[in-house]
């Protein structure tokens, strides 16, 4: 049974630093992994989607790696902003898309 | 392009009425559905999900239950509430493939 872990459970950091975002996985056989940010009582957005052929997808300040070997992924956020403050949530496909329980980011100005 | 409707967006109702949740997609054909319920605190729970006109797949027993009349329409249901079902529902779509999925806006339930 696949089984997503997000660390850590939440963040706190001054504006302008860089940040790591982490999210693992037990089972390695999957077809893809997508990064989401949910925004309070709010609906996911799509940040990355990251195929399983693929290592890395990049979006302007966001970047996410994946290492299926290990079942790990990173989501890094350059220079972040008050604005990056939201729940990320790190969710694997093999057929049915299995979330972690998110990290909870709150960026302070 | 594509885009996922759900509605309505807030509802509270009685234990013991039922519930009706609508989800439409537009903009694409023969869509993969899902429904995920995300309780207070904890992460969010595949319910339902659909490949085709009238096929469901239940992942969790509850006293919910999905249907799907016509290709791009999804809908969840209850007979009669329970406390336990409050929390926040999303509708989810992905094309046929290993591709990414869309999420509506999600429905805040409150069973009171």
């Amino acid at each position: 049974k696949q089984e997503v872990t997000q660390i850590p459970a939440a963040l706190s950091v001054p504006e302008g630093e860089n940040l790591v975002l982490n999210c693992s996985f037990t089972d390695s056989a999957i077809y893809n992994l997508q990064w989401f940010r949910q925004d309070p009582g709010k609906g996911l957005t799509s940040l990355l989607l990251i195929q399983s052929s693929q290592r890395e997808q990049t979006s302007g300040r966001l970047n996410a790696s994946l290492d299926k070997s290990s079942g790990r992924s990173t989501l890094y956020i350059a220079a972040s902003q008050p604005g990056d403050s939201a729940t990320y949530l790190c969710a694997v496909s093999g057929g049915k898309l299995i979330f972690g329980q998110g990290t909870e980011l709150s960026v302070k100005p | 392009s594509q885009t996922i409707h759900q509605w309505p967006a807030t509802l509270v109702q009685p234990v013991g009425s039922p519930l009706s949740l609508e989800c439409t997609v537009e903009g694409t054909s023969n869509p993969n559905l899902y429904w995920y319920r995300q309780a207070a605190g904890r992460g969010l729970q595949l319910l339902f999900y659909s490949v085709g006109i009238g096929q469901i797949s239940s992942e969790v027993p509850q006293n919910l239950s999905a249907s799907r009349p016509q290709d791009r329409q999804f809908i969840l249901s209850s007979k009669k509430l329970l406390l336990s079902d409050s929390g926040f529902y999303l509708c989810a779509w992905s094309e046929q493939g290993n591709y990414g999925y869309t999420f509506g806006s999600g429905t805040r339930l409150t069973v009171v």
